[in-house]
């Protein structure tokens, strides 16, 4: 067990829809990190929060948001949903704000499936 | 962050020690190497990291040459359980959480 819990485990909407995903991270992390899964384009990097800013951006649609709240728990908002963002999506956290000598540590994940 | 190279498929016999290589060869000074893995559609989870000298835990070791342009993650006893992909990451220290996963190394751990 990582730590890092992820909510909810399974989502099936249809397009045009919005839905929202929940991460919680490690006890004592400040960093949140946001990844997308396809069968097609492997782990892609989403982006990162830092005790709340935003700190690093990957390649996140326009139609996608992230926030990170005070208590640390971040939600990653998708929005127009298309077929194409059927994937898993992965958080993880780390302690510090920079990749370096601090690991990151994923949650389990929500697999989402839009129809 | 330094382009990484790996086999795409391995396998290795229960009991013994797997060995994955990592080719690394533009890795700058500030460069880590990050080991993780994932087990079927699960979250990658963290092995090791090491930056000049080999390093070891409860999971691997992981040798890093001299020169830093290969490593080699070691699991000493190989389980069932450890078939998984393997990705070797190299990342700067300052770097934020842009790890970039290439498609790893799918070991299979066979009885």
């Amino acid at each position: 067990d990582s730590g890092v819990t992820q909510t909810p485990k399974h989502l099936i909407t249809a397009t045009g829809q919005r839905v929202t995903l929940r991460c919680s991270p490690r006890s004592g992390d400040l960093s949140v990190y946001w990844y997308q899964q396809s069968l097609d384009q492997g782990l892609q990097f989403l982006i990162q929060y830092y005790n709340g800013e935003e700190r690093a951006k990957g390649n996140i649609l326009e139609r996608f948001s992230a926030q990170q709240f005070p208590d640390l728990h971040s939600e990653l908002n998708l929005s127009s949903l298309e077929l194409g963002d059927s994937a898993l999506y992965f958080c993880a956290s780390s302690v510090g704000a920079i990749q370096g000598n601090s690991p990151l540590h994923f949650g389990n994940g929500t697999r989402l499936t839009v129809t | 962050d330094a382009k990484t190279t790996q086999p795409t498929s391995m396998d290795c016999a229960e009991g013994r020690a797997a060995n994955l290589p990592c080719n690394h060869s533009t890795i700058s000074g500030n460069e880590y190497v990050y080991w993780y893995r994932q087990i079927h559609s699960q979250g990658p989870q963290y092995i090791i990291h090491g930056l000049k000298n080999n390093e070891t835990n409860e999971m691997a070791s992981l040798i890093i040459t001299e020169d830093r342009k290969s490593s080699t993650l070691i699991l000493p006893h190989a389980t069932l359980r450890d078939t998984a992909v393997y990705y070797c990451i190299a990342t700067r220290y300052n770097q934020g959480g842009k790890l970039i996963f290439g498609q790893g190394t799918e070991l299979s751990v066979k009885p």
